[in-house]
């Protein structure tokens, strides 16, 4: 089962920065943070992934509080194309199974 | 960078008829692959992983009769939906890790599967 928790949806001006919060109080010491999304009809898209350490990489940054309870996302200059949505998984590591929660459906708006 | 290719992408036959998904790593080894299924405005459910010779792992709920997963090789898996019918239309996506280089899961673009 997944044990993540996002909001079901998000708008964000184009341009703006898009902020995209994940809680996961469960996590274990030894789970990593993933963040993927999926644009309508396509399969899921890796963004990033961290484990307690903040990560910056073209696409966008992670931030993963202290206590590893919960991290943000952050698009930092929302375009059109990143309509999409976007989900947070938790997982010892990329050879293990991924179970995805509902995700957080983000519009950017023109 | 790596990609996980999936093949046909789309696909719609008669009720009764089975019908075989292939998932393939295009430039990497990939002894693990999982399988998903997705239904309009849901999320990705996680259905088996299916691992190179030997059975593959059924998530709970999921018939291992009705889906049967294959991995004959480092490189490819099949999932086979035996006598498909209408409530088994779904989108199919595959997924494979790059454990050699510990690369993130890459995703397939999935099979829109509709049975009439």
């Amino acid at each position: 089962d997944a044990k993540t928790t996002q909001p079901p949806s998000m708008d964000c001006a184009e341009g703006r920065a898009a902020n995209l919060p994940c809680n996961h109080s469960t996590i274990s010491g030894n789970e990593y943070v993933y963040w993927y999304r999926q644009i309508h009809s396509q399969g899921p898209q890796y963004i990033i992934h961290g484990l307690k350490n903040n990560e910056t990489n073209e696409m966008a940054s992670l931030i993963i509080t202290e206590d590893r309870k919960s991290s943000t996302l952050i698009l930092p200059h929302a375009t059109l194309r990143d309509t999409a949505v976007y989900y947070c998984i938790v997982s010892p590591n990329t050879g293990n199974q991924f179970y995805f929660g509902t995700g957080t459906s983000l519009t950017v708006i023109p | 960078g790596a990609v996980v290719s999936q093949h046909p992408s789309r696909v719609i036959c008669k009720s009764g008829t089975s019908v075989k998904i292939e998932c393939r790593s295009l430039d990497f080894q990939a002894t693990t692959m999982f399988w998903y299924r997705q239904f309009p405005k849901k999320s990705l459910m996680l259905m088996a992983t299916s691992n190179e010779g030997s059975k593959a792992t059924y998530e709970q709920g999921v018939e291992k009769d009705k889906f049967l997963i294959n991995h004959a090789s480092l490189t490819l898996s099949t999932l086979t939906v035996t006598s498909a019918h209408p409530e088994d239309s779904s989108f199919y996506i595959c997924s494979a890790p790059d454990l050699g280089s510990n690369q993130p899961q890459h995703f397939g673009d999935g099979t829109r599967l509709s049975i009439l």
